[in-house]
Protein backbone atom coordinates (compact mmCIF):
# COMPACT_ATOMS: atom_id res chain seq x y z
CA UNK A 1 0.00 0.00 0.00
CA UNK A 2 1.47 3.33 -0.97
CA UNK A 3 2.21 5.70 2.10
CA UNK A 4 3.80 9.45 2.56
CA UNK A 5 7.32 9.12 4.31
CA UNK A 6 8.62 11.76 6.01
CA UNK A 7 12.72 12.37 7.27
CA UNK A 8 13.95 12.89 9.67
CA UNK A 9 11.86 11.00 12.49
CA UNK A 10 13.69 13.16 14.83
CA UNK A 11 15.55 16.32 14.52
CA UNK A 12 17.23 18.08 17.64
CA UNK A 13 18.19 21.95 16.92
CA UNK A 14 19.45 24.74 18.63
CA UNK A 15 17.56 28.24 19.05
CA UNK A 16 17.58 30.17 15.91
CA UNK A 17 18.70 27.19 14.08
CA UNK A 18 16.96 27.07 10.14
CA UNK A 19 15.25 22.91 10.02
CA UNK A 20 14.35 21.65 6.88
CA UNK A 21 11.36 18.61 7.51
CA UNK A 22 11.12 16.39 4.20
CA UNK A 23 8.43 14.45 3.18
CA UNK A 24 7.12 12.32 -0.07
CA UNK A 25 3.78 12.75 -0.14
CA UNK A 26 1.95 9.40 -2.17
CA UNK A 27 2.79 9.79 -6.20
CA UNK A 28 -0.39 10.07 -7.53
CA UNK A 29 -1.58 13.01 -4.74
CA UNK A 30 -1.83 16.14 -5.88
CA UNK A 31 -2.65 18.09 -2.53
CA UNK A 32 0.11 18.18 0.41
CA UNK A 33 -0.30 19.60 3.94
CA UNK A 34 1.47 19.92 7.20
CA UNK A 35 0.31 19.58 10.11
CA UNK A 36 2.18 20.03 13.91
CA UNK A 37 0.95 18.57 17.07
CA UNK A 38 2.75 19.66 20.45
CA UNK A 39 3.25 16.55 23.02
CA UNK A 40 -0.32 16.13 24.38
CA UNK A 41 -2.43 18.93 22.28
CA UNK A 42 -4.48 18.95 19.51
CA UNK A 43 -3.46 18.33 15.55
CA UNK A 44 -3.07 21.52 13.82
CA UNK A 45 -3.20 22.85 10.51
CA UNK A 46 -0.09 25.04 8.87
CA UNK A 47 -0.16 24.71 5.12
CA UNK A 48 -1.87 23.17 2.47
CA UNK A 49 -0.21 23.03 -1.45
CA UNK A 50 -1.58 22.56 -4.34
CA UNK A 51 -0.44 23.09 -8.03
CA UNK A 52 2.87 24.70 -6.97
CA UNK A 53 1.66 27.11 -4.70
CA UNK A 54 -0.09 27.52 -1.03
CA UNK A 55 -3.37 26.82 -0.84
CA UNK A 56 -4.72 27.38 2.80
CA UNK A 57 -2.60 28.35 5.75
CA UNK A 58 -3.32 29.51 9.84
CA UNK A 59 -1.67 31.69 11.90
CA UNK A 60 0.33 29.40 13.30
CA UNK A 61 2.23 29.26 9.22
CA UNK A 62 3.80 33.01 9.53
CA UNK A 63 7.15 34.20 7.90
CA UNK A 64 9.29 31.71 9.88
CA UNK A 65 7.96 28.83 7.64
CA UNK A 66 8.26 28.13 4.02
CA UNK A 67 7.17 25.27 1.92
CA UNK A 68 8.22 24.16 -1.26
CA UNK A 69 8.05 21.14 -3.73
CA UNK A 70 11.92 21.09 -5.32
CA UNK A 71 11.24 18.12 -7.24
CA UNK A 72 8.12 15.85 -8.20
CA UNK A 73 8.43 14.22 -5.36
CA UNK A 74 9.77 15.71 -2.20
CA UNK A 75 7.58 18.45 -0.62
CA UNK A 76 9.57 20.15 2.74
CA UNK A 77 8.95 22.24 5.10
CA UNK A 78 11.30 25.18 6.20
CA UNK A 79 11.51 26.80 9.88
CA UNK A 80 14.20 29.87 8.87
CA UNK A 81 14.56 30.55 12.88
CA UNK A 82 13.30 27.45 15.42
CA UNK A 83 11.93 28.68 18.63
CA UNK A 84 10.98 26.49 21.70
CA UNK A 85 7.57 27.09 20.78
CA UNK A 86 8.54 25.19 17.52
CA UNK A 87 9.02 21.74 19.46
CA UNK A 88 6.30 19.41 18.25
CA UNK A 89 5.49 16.51 16.05
CA UNK A 90 5.48 17.89 12.34
CA UNK A 91 3.19 15.52 9.80
CA UNK A 92 2.86 15.98 6.43
CA UNK A 93 0.05 14.59 4.50
CA UNK A 94 -1.16 14.33 0.87
CA UNK A 95 -4.67 13.99 -0.81
CA UNK A 96 -6.02 13.09 -4.20
CA UNK A 97 -7.51 15.97 -5.92
CA UNK A 98 -10.87 16.24 -4.66
CA UNK A 99 -13.80 15.70 -6.81
CA UNK A 100 -17.61 16.28 -4.87
CA UNK A 101 -15.70 16.23 -1.71
CA UNK A 102 -12.86 18.59 -0.53
CA UNK A 103 -12.88 16.52 2.95
CA UNK A 104 -11.47 13.67 0.85
CA UNK A 105 -8.96 11.33 2.29
CA UNK A 106 -5.76 12.61 3.70
CA UNK A 107 -3.17 10.04 3.93
CA UNK A 108 -0.58 11.40 6.62
CA UNK A 109 2.82 10.22 7.42
CA UNK A 110 4.77 8.86 10.43
CA UNK A 111 5.90 12.81 11.55
CA UNK A 112 9.27 14.01 12.55
CA UNK A 113 9.66 14.26 15.85
CA UNK A 114 11.48 18.30 16.36
CA UNK A 115 12.90 18.94 19.55
CA UNK A 116 14.30 22.83 19.51
CA UNK A 117 17.16 23.83 22.76
CA UNK B 1 -16.53 25.81 10.08
CA UNK B 2 -19.59 23.44 12.16
CA UNK B 3 -17.99 22.67 15.65
CA UNK B 4 -18.03 19.41 17.10
CA UNK B 5 -18.35 18.14 20.78
CA UNK B 6 -17.55 14.33 21.14
CA UNK B 7 -16.67 12.62 25.09
CA UNK B 8 -13.14 12.92 26.12
CA UNK B 9 -13.15 9.13 27.19
CA UNK B 10 -14.50 6.04 26.74
CA UNK B 11 -13.46 2.64 28.22
CA UNK B 12 -14.39 -0.96 26.81
CA UNK B 13 -13.21 -4.57 26.76
CA UNK B 14 -12.07 -6.58 24.20
CA UNK B 15 -15.00 -8.38 22.14
CA UNK B 16 -17.33 -5.76 22.81
CA UNK B 17 -18.82 -3.15 20.34
CA UNK B 18 -18.27 0.83 20.94
CA UNK B 19 -20.16 3.49 19.91
CA UNK B 20 -18.68 6.77 19.72
CA UNK B 21 -21.19 9.96 20.06
CA UNK B 22 -20.37 13.57 18.49
CA UNK B 23 -22.32 15.98 17.94
CA UNK B 24 -22.34 19.07 15.46
CA UNK B 25 -25.48 21.33 16.14
CA UNK B 26 -24.57 23.85 13.23
CA UNK B 27 -23.47 21.40 10.48
CA UNK B 28 -24.17 22.91 7.05
CA UNK B 29 -26.21 21.53 3.84
CA UNK B 30 -23.20 20.54 2.10
CA UNK B 31 -21.14 19.45 5.30
CA UNK B 32 -19.31 15.75 5.37
CA UNK B 33 -18.64 13.95 8.52
CA UNK B 34 -15.19 12.05 8.91
CA UNK B 35 -13.69 10.34 11.47
CA UNK B 36 -9.76 9.72 12.16
CA UNK B 37 -7.74 7.43 14.57
CA UNK B 38 -4.81 8.63 15.74
CA UNK B 39 -1.72 5.89 17.81
CA UNK B 40 0.33 7.69 20.14
CA UNK B 41 3.39 9.29 17.91
CA UNK B 42 1.49 8.35 14.63
CA UNK B 43 -0.25 10.61 12.36
CA UNK B 44 -3.91 10.38 12.24
CA UNK B 45 -5.48 7.79 9.70
CA UNK B 46 -8.87 8.05 8.36
CA UNK B 47 -11.38 6.07 9.16
CA UNK B 48 -15.15 6.57 7.57
CA UNK B 49 -16.31 8.95 6.20
CA UNK B 50 -20.69 9.94 5.55
CA UNK B 51 -23.10 12.55 4.60
CA UNK B 52 -26.57 10.65 5.69
CA UNK B 53 -27.89 7.87 6.86
CA UNK B 54 -25.37 4.67 7.50
CA UNK B 55 -21.62 3.83 6.27
CA UNK B 56 -20.02 1.01 6.44
CA UNK B 57 -16.51 -0.38 5.68
CA UNK B 58 -14.45 -3.13 6.65
CA UNK B 59 -13.51 -1.42 9.89
CA UNK B 60 -16.45 0.82 11.32
CA UNK B 61 -19.82 1.75 10.57
CA UNK B 62 -20.85 5.52 10.94
CA UNK B 63 -24.73 5.97 11.96
CA UNK B 64 -26.35 9.50 10.92
CA UNK B 65 -29.81 10.87 11.62
CA UNK B 66 -31.54 12.65 9.41
CA UNK B 67 -30.80 15.83 11.22
CA UNK B 68 -27.24 15.00 10.82
CA UNK B 69 -26.81 17.31 13.95
CA UNK B 70 -25.16 14.13 15.73
CA UNK B 71 -23.57 10.99 14.63
CA UNK B 72 -22.21 7.93 16.03
CA UNK B 73 -19.10 5.95 14.73
CA UNK B 74 -19.04 2.16 15.68
CA UNK B 75 -16.64 -0.38 15.86
CA UNK B 76 -17.85 -3.69 16.17
CA UNK B 77 -15.82 -6.01 18.39
CA UNK B 78 -12.87 -3.98 19.49
CA UNK B 79 -9.18 -5.35 20.51
CA UNK B 80 -6.89 -3.67 22.31
CA UNK B 81 -5.29 -2.43 19.41
CA UNK B 82 -8.26 -0.27 18.96
CA UNK B 83 -6.65 1.73 22.09
CA UNK B 84 -6.44 4.89 20.17
CA UNK B 85 -7.92 8.63 19.67
CA UNK B 86 -11.03 8.87 17.53
CA UNK B 87 -11.53 12.85 15.96
CA UNK B 88 -15.12 13.53 14.30
CA UNK B 89 -14.31 16.52 11.61
CA UNK B 90 -17.24 18.41 9.63
CA UNK B 91 -16.82 20.24 6.45
CA UNK B 92 -15.88 19.89 3.16
CA UNK B 93 -18.70 19.27 0.92
CA UNK B 94 -18.27 20.72 -3.09
CA UNK B 95 -20.26 24.05 -2.26
CA UNK B 96 -17.45 24.60 0.70
CA UNK B 97 -14.72 27.17 0.16
CA UNK B 98 -13.12 24.57 -0.64
CA UNK B 99 -11.31 24.51 2.53
CA UNK B 100 -9.36 21.33 2.81
CA UNK B 101 -7.39 21.97 5.90
CA UNK B 102 -8.63 19.37 8.77
CA UNK B 103 -9.25 20.76 12.02
CA UNK B 104 -9.00 18.41 14.90
CA UNK B 105 -10.37 18.71 18.25
CA UNK B 106 -9.82 16.65 21.78
CA UNK B 107 -10.75 13.84 19.75
CA UNK B 108 -12.42 10.99 22.23
CA UNK B 109 -9.29 9.02 24.06
CA UNK B 110 -10.35 4.97 23.42
CA UNK B 111 -9.38 2.43 26.22
CA UNK B 112 -9.63 -1.16 25.93
CA UNK B 113 -8.89 -3.81 28.20
CA UNK B 114 -8.19 -7.29 28.42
Amino acid sequence: EPEVTQTPSHQVTQMGQEVILRCVPISNHLYFYWYRQILGQKVEFLVSFYNNEISEKSEIFDDQFSVERPDGSNFTLKIRSTKLEDSAMYFCASSEVAGEIAFNEQFFGPGTRLTVL
Amino acid sequence: LAKTTQPISMDSYEGQEVNITCSHNNIATNDYITWYQQFPSQGPRFIIQGYKTKVTNEVASLFIPADRKSSTLSLPRVSLSDTAVYYCLVGGGVRDTGRRALTFGSGTRLQVQP
